[in-house]
């Protein structure tokens, strides 16, 4: 199986500032996918954002960004001008491509953010 | 309205009896899978089914039975064979086309307690 880490079961950042979780993975694989989501209190995962291995570029949606170091297989999610909203479980996870029909989490970071 | 439910949103249950949750999706998707959430532990998948009538087992199946009769439907059975069941359930699905950047759709979940 894959290996998924997120290595911060708790982060916190102060309202309108800038947080970054991080996720590291393992893998011999080129071609794989991977996902930030997000698990409110109200435990429904939301996709957040999504990166192909082959894209040097890194994933932006709004305010969520990802940076993706493919050598380091690190792929960290950066949380710019933090809203209450934002406050929640964090999970990255991981994917094969071509084949790859399963998904691998890590164990999540839970992110408070403070008024 | 597409999208995934699972019912009942909470479920008890007694020591020694089996339980079905429900999983329903009408996005038309061929991939559906359950997964088990722990505090700490992030999303562990139980089964995975790609396909009407084929399911494959996950990292951990035992004590789980799953279904795939229709493609809309993935029901888990908990038996009584497993040790500790009490926990959060996940079920998710996703177009079955790996070499994109499909990512799972969740549903909202089911908690269930043994008493």
């Amino acid at each position: 199986a894959q290996t998924v880490t997120q290595s911060q079961p708790e982060m916190s950042v102060q309202e309108a500032e800038t947080v970054t979780l991080s996720c590291t993975y393992d893998t011999s694989e080129s071609d794989y996918y991977l996902f930030w989501y997000k698990q409110p209190p109200s435990r429904q995962m939301i996709l957040v954002i999504r990166q192909e291995a082959y894209k040097q570029q890194n994933a932006t949606e709004n305010r969520f960004s990802v940076n993706f170091q493919k050598a380091a297989k690190s792929f960290s999610l950066k949380i710019s001008d933090s809203q209450l909203g934002d406050a929640a479980m964090y999970f990255c996870a991981y994917r094969r491509g071509n084949t790859g029909n399963q998904f691998y989490f890590g164990t999540g970071t839970s992110l408070t953010v403070i008024p | 309205d597409g999208g995934i439910t699972q019912s009942p949103k909470y479920l008890f249950r007694k020591e020694g009896q089996n339980v079905t949750l429900s999983c329903e999706q009408n996005l038309n998707h061929d991939a559906m899978y359950w997964y088990r959430q722990d505090p700490g532990q992030g999303l562990r998948l139980i089964y995975y089914s790609q396909i009407v009538n084929d399911f494959q087992k996950g990292d951990i199946a035992e004590g789980y039975s799953v279904s795939r009769e229709k493609k809309e439907s993935f029901p888990l059975t908990v038996t009584s064979a497993q040790k500790n069941p009490t926990a959060f359930y996940l079920c998710a699905s996703s177009v079955a086309n790996w070499g994109f950047y499909n990512e799972q759709f969740f549903g909202p979940g089911t908690r269930l307690t043994v008493l």
